[in-house]
């Protein structure tokens, strides 16, 4: 089945590092994404992993994927108080011809100064 | 500039009363969806189009429609709103299956 779980809140100090965990349930994933919401705005693409790969590096976002576990996770490494939104993660299935992504439910951060 | 415009972006309309959401893109995309938002479900696809006047249903078809007549265009109709409708819609755009999706930057639809 296509299933994406991410916890609802997390909540850091700024100059912390925040990470934001999701798990999923399809192993034909292909790519994998991070989007951030922030309020009364669309949804602004954060970065993305294939499959195949282990980890990622962007600046200050680091993404780990372990394949094994089916576990996604988003570091945020010195972060600010602009930081604060909601951040989705979304899987693309390789068997979909839909075009279809499967969002989690979304962990909204906050940034405490 | 690379964009999915949506519109409008917020509206208040009354049970009943039909009304179409309008989506825009000018990447020359083939897929593009529909989407909405609801707190702690995440988006959940409505429906979906793999190209011209190929649509077909996504997760949470009913109550919708939709159409496509143009490659860049894919409008979000609810005949007769209810106010299990209320939510934030969120049209996206991609090139294939499998590559990034693009945005728009939501509606927010109240039916009261």
């Amino acid at each position: 089945g296509e299933d994406v779980e991410q916890s609802l809140f997390l909540s850091v100090r700024e100059g912390d590092s925040s990470v934001i965990n999701c798990t999923y349930t399809d192993s034909s994933s292909t790519y994998l994404y991070w989007y951030k919401q922030e309020p009364g705005a669309g949804l602004q693409l954060l970065t993305y992993i294939f499959s195949n790969m282990d980890m990622k590096q962007d600046q200050r976002l680091t993404v780990l994927l372990n394949k094994k576990d089916k576990h996604l996770s988003l570091r945020i490494a010195d972060t600010q108080t602009g930081d604060s939104a909601i951040y989705f993660c979304a899987e693309s299935i390789r068997s979909s011809n839909t075009g279809k992504l499967i969002f989690g439910q979304g962990t909204t951060l906050q940034v405490k100064p | 500039e690379a964009q999915v415009t949506q519109n409008p972006r917020y509206l208040i309309t009354v049970t009943g009363k039909k009304l179409t959401v309008t989506c825009s893109q000018n990447m020359n995309h083939e897929y593009m969806s529909w989407y909405r938002q609801d707190p702690g479900l995440g988006l959940r696809q409505i429906y979906y189009s793999m190209n011209v006047e190929v649509t077909d249903k996504g997760d949470v078809p009913e109550g919708y429609k939709v159409s496509r007549k143009e490659k860049r265009n894919f409008p979000l109709i609810l005949e007769s709103p209810s106010p299990n409708q209320t939510s934030l819609y969120f049209c996206a755009s991609r090139t294939g299956s499998n590559t990034e999706a693009f945005f728009g930057q939501g509606t927010r639809l109240t039916v009261v």
